[in-house]
């Protein structure tokens, strides 16, 4: 199974981008990566994903490199409300072919005032 | 609204004593799929169904059982709960990921789990 590398945590100024960068290094080739991201201890929220190209969507933009193998999560203008755990994920496959998704540690980002 | 619920929310017990924690998603979801999460280790998938009657092992399912027999419904079973099964449990649902889809998983609140 393919498996992501993400810094523990980040600190971001808030109104100014936070760049959240991902290692998937053992990524297949037609395996997404998806962004999530966790508040406190709520359940996880889904951002945004990505094959190969980079996308946008209203929360957030996905930087994917060329190689596939690294990815950067955009917020563009932080806010404090965007203070949680970024999770970058694979999906991956289980014995039986189906798919599922793979959780890292993620990196925890503090927005500061 | 869309949602996923799970009940209870907090729980504390004792070992040995059997529990439930039942999930319930509201939007036809086939995949549905149950998640711990402990410091460090973030989360962990322990069962996940494709559909009705259809469920299978994730990567951490000693000591838990589940079942579906109804589309909406995801039921945890922990027959005999021990202190390392505490912890913060995640339903989660989706369109199917039967395929090579991009659906994306609705997750619930989170249960409180503490055995003791």
């Amino acid at each position: 199974d393919a498996k992501t590398t993400q810094p523990p945590s980040m600190d971001c100024a808030e109104g100014r981008a936070a760049n959240l960068p991902c290692n998937h290094s053992t990524i297949s080739g037609n395996e997404y990566v998806y962004w999530y991201r966790q508040i406190h201890s709520q359940g996880p929220q889904y951002i945004i994903h990505g094959l190969k190209n980079n996308e946008t969507n209203e929360m957030a933009s996905l930087i994917i490199t060329e190689d596939r193998k690294s990815s950067t999560l955009i917020l563009p203008h932080a806010t404090l409300r965007d203070t949680a755990v970024y999770y970058c994920i694979v999906r991956g496959r289980t014995t039986s072919g189906t798919y599922k998704y793979i959780f890292g540690t993620g990196t925890r980002l503090k927005v500061l005032a | 609204e869309a949602q996923v619920t799970q009940n209870p929310r907090y729980l504390i017990t004792v070992t040995g004593k059997k529990l439930t924690v039942t999930c319930s998603q509201n939007m036809n979801h086939e995949y549905m799929s149950w998640y711990r999460q402990d410091p460090g280790l973030g989360l962990r998938q322990i069962y996940y169904s494709m559909n009705v009657e259809v469920t299978d092992k994730g990567d951490v399912p000693e000591g838990y059982k589940v079942s579906r027999k109804e589309k909406r419904n995801f039921p945890l079973i922990l027959e005999s709960p021990s202190p390392n099964q505490t912890s913060l449990y995640f339903c989660a649902s989706s369109l199917s990921l039967a395929t090579s889809g991009t659906y994306e998983q609705y997750f619930g609140p989170g249960t409180r789990l503490t055995v003791t």
